[in-house]
């Protein structure tokens, strides 16, 4: 079946600009995860959703990082007034239940540039 | 906080055994994960392993897992040119709100595998 799919794959932004991420996750799958990596480095998890509950927003790194999610579909990741340490790939992963330990499936990313 | 370290690079000639790497920090780790990234793809679970246990074999993938030097290792037999990608090591971490389990990364350890 299909896999997590994000898009754009590849987003070039002059500073100062939002943009927008979108993730679209394994159909069924209630817990949806983001990340981001930054090069050379591992992934750093920004925010969390499960179901209908609250996320978990304890990794956004600051306010001009947010991120939504329609019920149990896609989600969009937010960044405003972007900066250039904001470049990174930006990876969502999705999970068919939340204490599943080990079924966080990845998409391919957006890899964002900041110029 | 919790910390994943690997080392960056690692060099085998095909049919070799690779021997990849990683130390955490996290001693409350429940699970800890390899995963592989190819280029231009998001990231495949390939293995993972209970804290309880101290080895895992999977096919050519065999986990070693030292809790109380806190080391894991994955080593790949018969190493193949399709197994060149970036390995990371990630352990869970912290739970979330809601439920589910951030995953905290290496940095990844980058495998080319010669002819």
């Amino acid at each position: 079946g299909a896999g997590v799919s994000q898009s754009p794959s590849n987003k070039v932004t002059e500073k100062g600009k939002d943009v927008e991420l979108r993730c679209d996750p394994i159909s069924g799958h209630t817990a949806l995860y983001w990340y981001r990596q930054r090069l050379g480095q591992g992934l750093e998890f920004l925010i969390y959703f499960q179901g209908n509950s609250a996320p978990d927003k304890s990794g956004l790194p600051s306010d001009r990082f947010s991120a939504e999610r329609t019920g149990e579909s896609v989600s969009t990741l937010t960044i405003q007034r972007t900066q250039q340490e904001d470049s990174a790939v930006y990876l969502c992963a999705s999970s068919s239940r939340p204490e599943s330990l080990y079924e966080q499936y990845f998409g391919p990313g957006t890899r964002l540039t900041v110029t | 906080g919790e910390d994943v370290e690997q080392s960056l690079f690692l060099s085998v000639r095909e049919g070799d055994s690779s021997v990849i790497n990683c130390t955490y920090t996290d001693s409350s780790s429940t699970y800890l994960y390899w995963y592989k990234q190819e280029p231009g793809a998001g990231l495949q679970l390939l293995t993972y392993i209970f804290s309880n246990m101290d080895m895992k074999q999977d096919q050519r993938l065999t986990v070693l897992l030292n809790k109380k030097d806190k080391h894991l290792s994955l080593r790949i037999a018969d190493t193949q040119t399709g197994d060149s990608a970036i390995y990371f090591c990630a352990e869970s971490g912290a739970g979330l709100t809601g439920g589910g389990n951030k995953l905290t990364f290496g940095t990844g350890t980058q495998l080319k595998v010669e002819l």
